[in-house]
C-alpha cells in the first residue's frame, strides 16, 4: 500500500458528462501529481500541485481542471467527456523537494466513457 | 528535451533466472533522478528503485539492481532470481530538475516469467 488513496476505483459514464476524481496524498506529502495512462499515449503527466498551488502543467486538456484543497487532498475534474478520455488516471504524491523526491502512486481510477 | 527510451516492448525470462530491462535517457541536466516502477495486471504503479545522477554506486533493492552507466546515459534494471510474480509491465522514469519534479516515463517493457 503506497499510502495514496484514489476514489473511485472505477467510473463508467457517458459522453458529454462530467466526473470528479479524488486523491488523498500520503501523510506529510505536499505535492500531488495527476497522470493519465491510455493504451495509445502511455503515461502522460497532466498537472502538479504543491501545497495548494498549481506548480506545473503538462498535457492537460482545457476540459480538465484540478485543484488541491487546504487539507492537501486533490480533485481532478473532467468535463464534456469524450470516448478518448477513457483511461486510467493516477494520482501520485511526494514530499517537499528532497534529493530523491520519490513519487508514490495511488491505485488509479479507471474511467470508461461510453 | 528530456526523453526516456525503452526499446524492449516485451521480454520473456525463465523462473529463477536473471533478466535485464533496458532504459536509456536523454537530458542536458547534470542533476536528475532515475526511477523504475512495476505495474502488474491489477494496474497499480509500484516504486522499485531509485538512482541519483551523482550516486557513484549502483542502486540495489533486494532482487532489484540498477545498472547505471552515466556516460552512456543508460539505467538498466536487473531483476535477479525471477519469480512468477515479477510478470508485469516495467516503466523507467526520469525526474525533471526544473523545480516541478514531474516525471517523464518510457513506454514500458512487458515482462513475462515462465515456469
Amino acid at each position: 500500500d503506497s499510502g495514496v488513496t484514489q476514489t473511485p476505483k472505477h467510473l463508467i459514464t457517458a459522453t458529454g458528462q462530467r466526473v470528479t476524481l479524488r486523491c488523498s496524498p500520503r501523510s506529510g506529502d505536499l505535492s500531488v501529481y495527476w497522470y493519465q495512462q491510455s493504451l495509445d499515449q502511455g503515461l502522460q503527466f497532466l498537472i502538479q500541485y504543491y501545497n495548494g498551488e498549481e506548480r506545473a502543467k503538462g498535457n492537460i486538456l482545457e476540459r480538465f481542471s484540478a485543484q488541491q484543497f487546504p487539507d492537501l487532498h486533490s480533485e481532478l475534474n473532467l468535463s464534456s467527456l469524450e470516448l478518448g478520455d477513457s483511461a486510467l488516471y493516477f494520482c501520485a504524491s511526494s514530499a517537499r523537494g528532497g534529493a530523491k523526491n520519490i513519487q508514490y502512486f495511488g491505485a488509479g481510477t479507471r474511467l470508461s466513457v461510453l | 528535451a528530456q526523453k526516456i527510451t525503452q526499446t524492449q516492448p516485451g521480454m520473456f525470462v525463465q523462473e529463477k533466472e536473471a533478466v535485464t530491462l533496458d532504459c536509456t535517457y536523454d537530458t542536458s541536466d547534470q542533476s536528475y533522478g532515475l526511477f523504475w516502477y512495476k505495474q502488474p495486471s491489477s494496474g497499480e504503479m509500484i516504486f522499485l528503485i531509485y538512482q541519483g545522477s551523482y550516486d557513484e554506486q549502483n542502486a540495489t533493492e533486494g532482487r532489484y539492481s540498477l545498472n547505471f552507466q552515466k556516460a552512456r546515459k543508460s539505467a538498466n534494471l536487473v531483476i535477479s532470481a525471477s519469480q512468477l510474480g515479477d510478470s508485469a509491465m516495467y516503466f523507467c522514469a526520469m525526474r525533471e530538475e526544473s523545480g516541478t519534479y514531474k516525471y517523464i516515463f518510457g513506454t514500458g517493457t512487458r515482462l513475462k516469467v515462465l515456469a
